[in-house]
């Protein structure tokens, strides 16, 4: 596809239960973020990876949150024991990745809206 | 702690008119600074980028400020159109495009 693109679009989950969320990059791309954005808030860095590099995970807020990133390309963001102020948007975007081309247009998903009951 | 201050409350203006969105950060010196357009249920989309050393960025009917020393940027839409309405994000950036995002201006422009 043209465009990043997230999985599921929805999720309705009961507390304390695992979820997993799927982003699929541009093709390309080798940088790839992902945020969380609570309603009306700001989106909220959580991790970032770029190619072959160690993941910046200073954003994860427990670490019931994790994030993998398979062979370059789809990155899965996976929390475990979900609470209720877990739900939230989760967006993932990606960018071309060009090491020192700082400023460089982050492209978003559509994001997965998590709701934990 | 970095931090950055938008407009929380809608702003509403008359279609034709110009709008003016703020956007202000602390305790930090970002190389640059991005705006992004959300609309509602929809992932950010970038609009303009304005780097340290520019003072003003214009794109069609948009145009961004930077003043570094006053830790500010504006964002101007001229000419507004209904089709303007959604919440527009500032994100000033540096390193390797670790972007902070303010919460964000909702705008709505009345016909």
């Amino acid at each position: 596809g043209a465009g990043v693109s997230q999985s599921p679009s929805n999720k309705v989950t009961e507390k304390g239960k695992d979820v997993e969320l799927r982003c699929d990059p541009i093709s390309g791309h080798t940088a790839l973020y992902w945020y969380r954005q609570s309603l009306g808030q700001g989106l909220e860095f959580l991790i970032y990876f770029q190619g072959n590099s160690a993941p910046d995970k200073s954003g994860l807020p427990s670490d019931r949150f994790s994030a993998e990133r398979t062979g370059g390309s789809v990155s899965t963001l996976t929390i475990q024991r979900t609470q209720q102020e877990d739900s939230a948007v989760y967006l993932c975007a990606t960018s071309g990745g060009f090491s020192g081309r700082a400023g460089e247009t982050q492209y978003f998903g559509p994001g997965t809206r998590l709701l934990v009951l | 702690s970095q931090k950055i201050e938008q407009n929380s409350e809608a702003l509403n203006i008359q279609e034709g008119k110009t709008a003016t969105l703020t956007c202000n950060y602390t305790n930090y010196s970002p190389a640059y600074l991005q705006w992004y357009r959300q609309d509602p249920g929809r992932g950010p989309v970038f609009l303009l980028l304005i780097r340290e050393n520019e003072k003003e960025k214009r794109k069609e009917r948009l145009k961004v400020t930077f003043d570094t020393t006053l830790k500010q940027s504006l964002f101007h839409i001229t000419a507004s159109q209904p089709a303007d309405s959604a919440t527009y994000l500032c994100a000033p950036g540096g390193g390797y495009n670790k972007l902070i995002f303010g919460a964000g201006t909702r705008l709505a422009v009345h016909p």
